[in-house]
């Protein structure tokens, strides 16, 4: 069965600094995709990111980056100079493809990150 | 263009009595998903569209929900004889497909936050 696990219930930093959102993940399956969501204050979720299982590098959008690793099987998520604006909960997520309902997507359970100047 | 809509934004009903959720998803969308969010928690899959057909309801807890998309864009969500316990936001999403060996990325509404007393 496909889980996802955040062990980091809430985080609190001061405005400039670097902080990283921790993500594991356990599937059976050897397809599958791994996303990042926002849920600022306003409700919505944001789409942030997407990643597929054969697609190991790291990417870098702005002051975000991603760490995929299979290894580990983790997708961790850093804000780099974070910001007061960053401030929200944000969801890692996971979707099988072969064995599971092709998009389903399976939450954790979410960090809340707040930045404070 | 025009994201995901959903109405009411906000529910209020009495235990055992039947509402209705609205989704419309982004056009062009064939795809479509429910969530439910509890407070201090994921998002939860209850059941997807593709196109007119439920392709899978695993997620809906009971009988007392139903959903149905009759002409592959608008979908409806229904609750009969809500329960405390039904109180959540109830999330919809849309993607451009869903197939076994593809997730595209999911575009998620505001919600529609419902209170049963």
């Amino acid at each position: 069965a496909q889980k996802v696990t955040q062990a980091q219930t809430e985080i609190s930093v001061v405005e400039k600094e670097d902080v990283t959102l921790d993500c594991v993940y356990e599937t059976r399956d050897t397809t599958y995709y791994l996303f990042w969501y926002k849920q600022p204050p306003s409700g919505e979720l944001v789409f942030l990111i997407r990643r597929n299982s054969f697609d190991e590098q790291n990417e870098i959008s702005g002051r975000y980056s991603w760490n995929f690793q299979k290894s580990t099987s983790s997708f961790n998520f850093t804000i780099t100079a974070s910001q007061v604006v960053d401030s929200a909960v944000y969801f890692c997520a996971l979707s099988e493809l072969n064995t599971g309902t092709a998009s389903k997507l399976t939450f954790g359970t979410g960090t809340r990150l707040q930045v404070t100047l | 263009g025009a994201g995901v809509s959903q109405t009411p934004s906000n529910k209020v009903t009495e235990k055992g009595k039947y509402v209705e959720l609205r989704c419309d998803p982004i056009s062009g969308h064939t795809a479509l998903y429910w969530y439910r969010q509890s407070l201090g928690q994921g998002p939860e899959f209850l059941i997807y569209f593709q196109g007119t057909g439920a392709a899978d309801d695993s997620g809906l807890p009971n009988d007392r929900f139903f959903a149905v998309r009759p002409e592959g864009s608008v979908s409806t969500l229904k609750i009969q004889r809500t329960e405390r316990g039904d109180s959540a936001v109830y999330l919809c999403a849309s993607s451009l497909r869903s197939d076994r060996g593809r997730a595209d990325t999911q575009y998620f509404g505001p919600g529609t936050r419902l209170t049963v007393l």
